[in-house]
This record gives C-alpha cells, sequence and structure tokens, in this order.
C-alpha cells in the first residue's frame, strides 16, 4: 500500500498570503497525484489532477507540482473562502490512498 | 451538469446488512468506472472499493474485503454498495465518485453528497 504523508497537519494562515502544503509517498507514483478540497459538511472537490493540472472552474491561485515521490500544492493570496481540509490522493494503484489532510484556518 | 446522488443510508445493527446506492446523471455512466469512498465522522477520507465501467472487474479496500459488494445497472444509471456483517467502525458517510480516465491517468473528478451509515445498538 502506497502511503501518502501531509505537511503540515494544521496550518492558521492570514488572507493574502501565500500557503504550501506538501505530499510525500511512500514510493514512486509519477504524476498520479490529485488535491481535494473538502470544506465542512461538503464532499470533496478536486482542485489539481495529475500534480499539475488544474481542475475546469479552479480559482488560478491554486496551483500543483511534484512528481514521483514529492508534491506540493500552493494557494496564492489565500482568500476566506479557501479555509477547507485539503487531501492529496494516489491513483497509482490498489488500493487507493489518501494523505491524512491539512487543516486550513483563516485568521 | 454531472451529478451523483446517494441514498440509502441510515441506522444500522452491527452485524446486520444495508445497501446504499447512487443515481447518476448528466454523463454516459456506462463509460465510467466508479468509485466508492468513506469519511467516518471527523476522519479522513477512505477509499473502499472500484468497479469497471462494465462491472466485470471489481477491487476492495482489506477493512472491507468480503464483507462488501459492489455492483452497477448501466441501464438505471446507478452503482450500488451492498454492506454485509456491517461493524462500528463502518460508520461514515459514503461517497460515490465518477473516475475518469485519460493518456496520462485516471482521477476521481465528480463526487456525490455522500449518504450517512451509522452502525450502532
Amino acid at each position: 500500500e502506497i502511503v501518502l504523508t501531509q505537511s503540515p497537519d494544521f496550518q492558521s494562515v492570514t488572507p493574502k498570503e501565500k500557503v504550501t502544503i506538501t505530499c510525500r509517498a511512500s514510493q514512486s507514483i509519477g504524476s498520479n497525484l490529485h488535491w481535494y478540497q473538502q470544506k465542512p459538511d461538503q464532499s470533496p472537490k478536486l482542485l489539481i489532477k495529475y500534480a499539475s493540472q488544474s481542475f475546469s472552474g479552479v480559482p488560478s491561485r491554486f496551483s500543483g507540482s511534484g512528481s514521483g515521490t514529492d508534491f506540493t500544492l500552493t494557494i496564492n493570496s489565500l482568500e476566506a473562502e479557501d479555509a477547507a481540509t485539503y487531501y492529496c490522493h494516489q491513483s497509482s494503484s490498489f488500493p487507493y490512498t489518501f494523505g491524512q489532510g491539512t487543516k486550513l484556518e483563516i485568521k | 451538469e454531472v451529478q451523483l446522488v446517494e441514498s440509502g443510508g441510515g441506522l444500522v445493527q452491527p452485524g446486520g446488512s444495508l445497501r446504499v446506492s447512487c443515481a447518476a446523471s448528466g454523463f454516459t455512466f456506462s463509460g465510467y468506472e466508479m468509485n466508492w469512498v468513506r469519511q467516518a465522522p471527523g476522519k479522513g477520507l477512505e477509499w473502499v472499493s472500484y468497479v469497471s465501467s462494465g462491472g466485470t472487474t471489481m477491487h476492495y479496500a482489506d477493512s472491507v474485503k468480503g464483507r462488501f459488494s459492489i455492483s452497477r445497472d448501466n441501464a438505471k444509471n446507478s452503482l450500488y454498495l451492498q454492506m454485509n456483517t456491517l461493524r462500528a467502525e463502518d460508520t461514515a458517510v459514503y461517497y460515490c465518485a465518477r473516475r475518469y480516465c485519460s493518456t496520462t491517468g485516471c482521477v476521481n473528478d465528480y463526487w456525490g453528497q455522500g449518504t450517512l451509515v451509522t452502525v450502532s445498538s
């Protein structure tokens, strides 16, 4: 099973700040790494697919990078509506796995 | 517009059974693989099961293997998860997700709103 480890688990940030969340895979997964945003009482929403491709309708302040085992989600100029939990997810091989999540709090 | 609507959740006793459903619309359901993903209260996301577009290939998480069964009815645009021998640790919101595949790879792009399954006496 491929283990995904996110960092940090929690971050408190101010609006307009730049945020970086990392995800490390226990073995190489190429670019089969995706990022989701989940707000309270909502289902997860796809932000970034295949490590760096923005999903339709996602604001341009969200971007992703990385390949192999190390990946990054960047949020430029954070907005209040970005308060959520962010998950990385690998679809390289079964069983599919998720990172433990990074909760973003807006000050 | 892609829509996935889960239903069938509820309260069930330990050892009991339940079937949850996912109604799909806004896309050609028979052309897409599908997944079930669950989330225990206050916890993270856990992949549960996968089914191929034709319904002939399935995969399961070890935590549910032998107890859960995924299926689909392409004529009815519906996905199912039959859950047997339920345990307290199966308590979660169950989401269905569409799996979109391209030359780059595959990704769960759209998710339903989820249905809550509570296993308790």
